[in-house]
């Protein structure tokens, strides 16, 4: 079947404009995470929602960054005002009820310029 | 939260020789995940392994829950094996929501 994707898999973008990244889970995944990676570095978490709503944000880094989800669906990741430290690989995954086996997205890599 | 350590952060192996990887973790973890991330930066599940040992042809993996560690295995290593493996948890005590928390990785390169 078909697994989690990711768009657009690589922007760049000035310093100072928003962005929007997009998640689309396998289908059937009611849990969905957002995970940052700079380079070099593990993955760091940032946001989790089962089905629309988000228990947990507390990874986001600041309040320039926001997500939503549609539903048990596509999920978007916001980044205002970007910033350069912002540069990272954006990544996001799901999984079902039944496990905690997440599986994850090819990433957007964000380059800020 | 909890830490997490791997050695060793790096690797260099000639094709066909066997390697172990580790895993430390600071606190109980539930849910562990092996993943091996390719040159093209996709994470490929490798395990999921919350205790005990398994076995994916010439890959395995062991888990001691009570002792905050896990290993992985590979055997008679091939240049596809190329890249960084990542073990990661989720935090056993309060509410986690299953979230991972990563390593810093070990950079794996085989040479032919």
């Amino acid at each position: 079947g078909a697994g989690v994707s990711q768009s657009p898999s690589n922007k760049v973008t000035e310093k100072g404009k928003d962005v929007e990244l997009r998640c689309d889970p396998i289908s059937g995944h009611t849990a969905l995470y957002w995970y940052r990676q700079r380079l070099g570095q593990g993955l760091e978490f940032l946001i989790y929602f089962q089905g629309n709503s988000a228990p947990d944000k507390s990874g986001l880094p600041s309040d320039r960054f926001s997500a939503e989800r549609t539903g048990e669906s596509v999920s978007t990741l916001t980044i205002q005002r970007t910033q350069q430290e912002d540069s990272a690989v954006y990544l996001c995954a799901s999984r079902n009820q039944a496990s905690y086996e997440q599986y994850f997205g090819p990433g957007t890599r964000l380059t800020v310029t | 939260g909890i830490q997490v350590e791997q050695s060793p952060p790096d690797l260099i192996l000639q094709e066909g020789a066997n390697s172990t990887l580790r895993c430390n973790f600071s606190d109980s973890v539930n849910n562990l995940q092996w993943f091996h991330q390719n040159p093209w930066g996709q994470l490929i599940n490798l395990f999921y392994i919350p205790s005990g040992t398994k076995q994916n042809g010439r890959l395995s993996a062991t888990t001691v829950a009570t002792e905050r560690y896990s290993l992985l295995y590979i055997s008679s290593s091939q240049t596809t094996d190329s890249g960084v493996y990542f073990c990661a948890g989720t935090n056993a005590g309060g509410t986690s929501y299953g979230k991972l928390t990563f390593g810093q990785g070990t950079i794996l390169t085989v040479h032919p």
